[in-house]
């Protein structure tokens, strides 16, 4: 099976850059995705790492560590419309599904 | 394309009714994906199809379960006999297996069910 590992809440404010950890364990491992859900909201795709590195996509980046089974989200640049919650992703057991963490808040304040 | 579109967005039922909740997956995207959302939680699988074939079910989804994907193209999942445990939102998503992990899934609104 497979188990994520996120901080619950994180707090930041606008213009900082905020960095959303992610431990995971997996029988076989197949890459990390990340996804950004507002409040009431759908889960929309932010990245994915299949290697070892850094990913940069605008103001965000995420990070994998294969062999530490660890990823990040990094945030920079914080704003307003960035306070969502943030979830891992790994590649099930099933093959093609993914197994999503239980996610991380994001409160940006002013 | 107007995106993954789910219908309805509430559903509120008696327990012990049956609910039939609809995804219309993107045009292009030939796998399609269930997910089950309670609040503060991140979406559980739930079952996935590649074209009109259900490939894989979690052993979350109960017998009381079922899902369909006719010709390949929209998706229904009913809920029989529902219970209050089954409150929660439902996802869709779908993909497709030419662009591969990289480019992630698309995410439907949601279906939010409440069982009174």
């Amino acid at each position: 099976g497979q188990s994520l590992e996120q901080p619950s809440e994180v707090t930041a404010v606008e213009g900082a850059i905020v960095q959303i950890n992610c431990t995971y364990q997996t029988s076989g491992f197949y890459g990390l995705s990340w996804y950004q859900q507002h409040d009431g909201g759908a889960p929309t795709f932010l990245s994915y790492n299949g290697l070892d590195g850094l990913e940069e996509t605008g103001r965000f980046s995420s990070f994998l560590s294969r062999s530490d089974s660890y990823g990040y989200l990094l945030l920079q640049e914080l704003q307003m419309k960035d306070s969502a919650s943030y979830f891992c992703a790994v590649r099930g057991d099933y093959g093609q599904n993914f197994v999503f963490g239980p996610g991380t808040r994001l409160s940006v304040l002013p | 394309d107007t995106g993954v579109s789910q219908d309805p967005r509430h559903k509120i039922t008696k327990r012990g009714q049956n609910v039939t909740f609809r995804c219309d997956p993107i045009s292009e995207h030939n796998r399609l994906y269930w997910y089950r959302q309670t609040l503060g939680q991140g979406p559980e699988f739930l079952t996935y199809f590649q074209n009109e074939a259900q490939l894989e079910k979690s052993r979350l989804l109960s017998d009381r379960f079922s899902a369909e994907r006719p010709k390949g193209s929209f998706s229904t999942l009913e809920i029989q006999r529902t219970e209050q445990g089954d409150s929660a939102m439902y996802l869709c998503a779908s993909s497709s297996s030419e662009g591969g992990p990289s480019y992630g899934y698309t995410f439907g609104s949601g279906t939010r069910l409440t069982v009174v």
